[in-house]
């Protein structure tokens, strides 16, 4: 079965602090992981995706198929970095759905 | 370059209505997905279309049904309506290809309450 799980619903860290918003994934197969973020009042747009391998906006993420894990990470949070943040994994095979974890809301304190 | 767009941007329904959202896919997209995504929750995979045909289903019941127009916008259609079909409805086109294996692109949603 395809499951992505985002232990922390909620992340609160000071402006100018590492952030890592962890993930994981079950998934029987090589998928490709993603990262989606959702700023206030906006939709739901790609941050980064593992096959790039690309910093956006200081955020990084490397996919560890050991622990099957996706976590993202930046070394110093800026505040308007808070956020709603989903990590999800598609299936390079057969039908092309995106599955999401439950999300993590990241707060950026002053 | 127009991005993804919904209507209606809410909706309330009662149980046992049936409701169609609609959705316009961005310039140059010819492949549609939709989710539900409930309170708290991430995004649920509905269907995908590519070309007007459906190109997978997720895990919800046939009164879900959706459609895709030869302009590639697309409508989800849900019948008998359910207190907990209550959700934000997000649609994603993507460039294209029955791989469906490009970046999606999401629209603003629509939230449909039922009461």
């Amino acid at each position: 079965a395809q499951r992505v799980t985002q232990p922390e619903k909620l992340l609160s860290v000071f402006k100018g602090a590492p952030v890592e918003l962890k993930c994981n994934y079950s998934y029987s197969g090589s998928p490709e992981l993603f990262w989606y973020v959702q700023y206030s009042r906006q939709r739901l747009q790609l941050l980064l995706r593992h096959i790039s391998r690309e910093s956006i906006k200081g955020f990084t993420a490397d996919l560890n198929k050991g622990e099957t894990s996706f976590h993202l990470k930046k070394p110093f949070a800026q505040e308007e970095d808070s956020a709603m943040y989903y990590c999800a994994l598609r299936s390079i095979q057969g039908a092309q759905k995106l599955v999401f974890g439950q999300g993590t809301r990241l707060t950026i304190n002053p | 370059e127009t991005g993804v767009t919904q209507s209606p941007t809410h909706l309330i329904k009662t149980r046992g209505q049936q409701v169609t959202l609609r959705c316009s896919s961005q310039s140059g997209h010819n492949t549609v997905s939709w989710y539900q995504q409930a309170l708290g929750q991430g995004p649920q995979f509905i269907f995908q279309y590519y070309r007007e045909e459906e190109n997978g289903r997720g895990n919800f019941p046939p009164r879900f049904s959706g459609l895709q127009f030869p302009n590639y916008s697309s409508e989800l259609n849900v019948n008998a309506l359910e207190l907990d079909d209550s959700a934000l409805y997000l649609c994603a086109s993507s460039p294209g290809g029955s791989s469906g294996a490009d970046t999606q692109y999401f629209g603003p949603g629509t939230r449909l309450t039922v009461l």
